[in-house]
């Protein structure tokens, strides 16, 4: 079966610009995560959706971040305005039951 | 609050040495505990999935093994190959106030040389 696919793979801007990722789970999947994983550190869980329902969004810095399921399948992840620390990568993973993660490549964002 | 830490940050061992990697988590009401790794610049891939009831996993030249009382996990390599060279992160999903949320470790920056 096919597996996460995210785009873009690279990314770069300035800062107060605006960005977004997007994110195919692998079919069939309800559960839909997204990651900020910075330089050395274990990834962090920015949002969790179950179909096209947030479940936890509890870390997600709501002020600039903001990220939709639509139809349960797809989704994307938007940062306006671009800072400095958001240079990270962003993971996108998914579940069938919200038990074993699969993880796509992720994207590297580099905010200038 | 789950936190998950990892020893040693990084090892450095020749080829051919078993070697053991350790995971600890303060909070023991966990589902599983999931071990992954990750190449440079790449996704993390999952090596192992131990649930909650079980004690250990083995899958090829890994075995995970999972003492929730003591709060630890143990991924045991078996004769190291250059190509094991990775980071290994575990992660332990823990049910909250809004649903099941994962935390990860640092990982643990593993060099095999040959």
């Amino acid at each position: 079966e096919a597996g996460v696919a995210q785009s873009p793979r690279y990314k770069i801007i300035e800062k107060r610009q605006s960005v977004a990722f997007w994110c195919n789970p692998i079919s069939g999947h309800a559960t839909l995560y997204w990651y900020q994983q910075i330089l050395g550190q274990g990834p962090k869980l920015l949002i969790q959706f179950q179909n096209n329902g947030v479940v936890d969004d509890s870390q997600l810095p709501k002020d600039r971040f903001s990220a939709e399921r639509l139809k349960g399948v797809d989704s994307t992840l938007k940062i306006q305005p671009a800072k400095l620390e958001d240079s990270a990568v962003y993971l996108c993973a998914s579940s069938r039951s919200g038990d074993e993660q699969y993880f796509g490549p992720g994207t590297r964002l580099t905010v200038t | 609050k789950q936190e998950v830490t990892q020893i040693p940050a990084a090892l450095s061992v020749p080829e051919g040495e078993n070697l053991v990697l350790n995971c600890s988590f303060t909070d023991s009401a966990i589902y599983n505990l999931q071990w992954f790794r990750q190449d440079p610049g790449k996704g993390l891939t999952s090596l192992l999935l131990i649930q909650s009831s079980q004690r250990e996993q083995t899958s090829g030249r890994l075995n995970a093994s999972l003492d929730k009382s003591s709060g630890r996990s143990t991924l045991y390599i078996a004769a190291s190959q250059p190509g094991d060279s990775a980071t290994y992160l575990c992660a332990v999903p823990l049910v909250d106030g809004y649903g099941q949320n994962f935390v990860f470790g640092p990982g643990t920056r593993l060099s095999v040389l040959p």
